[in-house]
């Protein structure tokens, strides 16, 4: 079992800071990983696929990078609708997401 | 539109069973693999299920392996959950969530329902 762990778990950001969140995975994964952004009472939505693909309809803003066993999403300038949770998950075989970071307002 | 919808929650005592449905519209059902993923009240994202977009390779977490049923009915685009011996631990919103990629199964999920409540209890 491939387990994912997100850091930090709560992240204080101001509006149009650089937000950096981390996900590690206990065994590679290649580039089999995803992020997605969840806000209070919603589904989750997809960000970004393959390690660095941004989803459809995803700003420039928010980028993946990564393989093997660390990767990272870099949002360059939040802005007001980027405050929610977001998951790291793996698909290299059963799925697994990551505990989950919060990126709040500082 | 791509849409998933999700019923069949609600309140059930432990040990007894629910079944959950997730009905798909506006893409070729049968060609996607469909996933179950819970959330707990303010916990993270458990994947729970995933079923092939044909119906003949299923898959469970632990968790849930022997007390789950995932099933589909690709006439009706419509997944199931059957869930079975339910415990206080599977109180959670469940999500049908579609696989990207067709044919595949093991993806990244693309298309999100806006769940349904489980929540067991005496």
């Amino acid at each position: 079992e491939i387990v994912m762990t997100q850091s930090p778990a709560t992240l204080s950001v101001s509006p149009g800071e650089r937000a950096t969140l981390s996900c590690r995975a206990s065994q590679s994964v290649s580039s089999n990983l995803a992020w997605y952004q969840q806000k209070l009472g919603q589904a989750p939505r997809l960000l970004i696929y393959d390690a660095s693909i941004r989803a459809t309809g995803i700003p420039a803003r928010f980028s993946g990078s990564g393989s093997g066993t660390e990767f990272t999403l870099t949002i360059s300038s939040l802005q007001s609708e980027d405050f929610a949770v977001y998951y790291c998950q793996h698909y290299n075989n059963w799925p697994a997401f990551g505990g989950g970071t919060k990126v709040e307002i500082k | 539109e791509v849409q998933l919808l999700e019923s069949g929650g609600g309140l059930v005592q432990p040990g007894g069973s629910l079944r959950l449905s997730c009905a798909a519209s506006g893409f070729t059902f049968s060609n996607y693999a469909i996933n179950w993923v819970r959330q707990a009240p303010g916990k993270g994202l458990e994947w729970v299920s995933a079923i092939s977009g044909g119906g003949i390779s299923t898959y469970y977490a632990d968790s849930v392996k022997g007390r789950f049923t995932i099933s589909r009915d690709n006439s009706k685009n419509t997944v199931y959950l059957k869930m079975n011996s339910l415990r206080a631990e599977d109180t959670a919103v469940y999500y049908c969530a579609k696989d990207k990629v067709p044919t595949a199964i093991g993806d990244a999920f693309d298309i999100w329902g806006q769940g349904t409540m489980v929540t067991v209890s005496s």
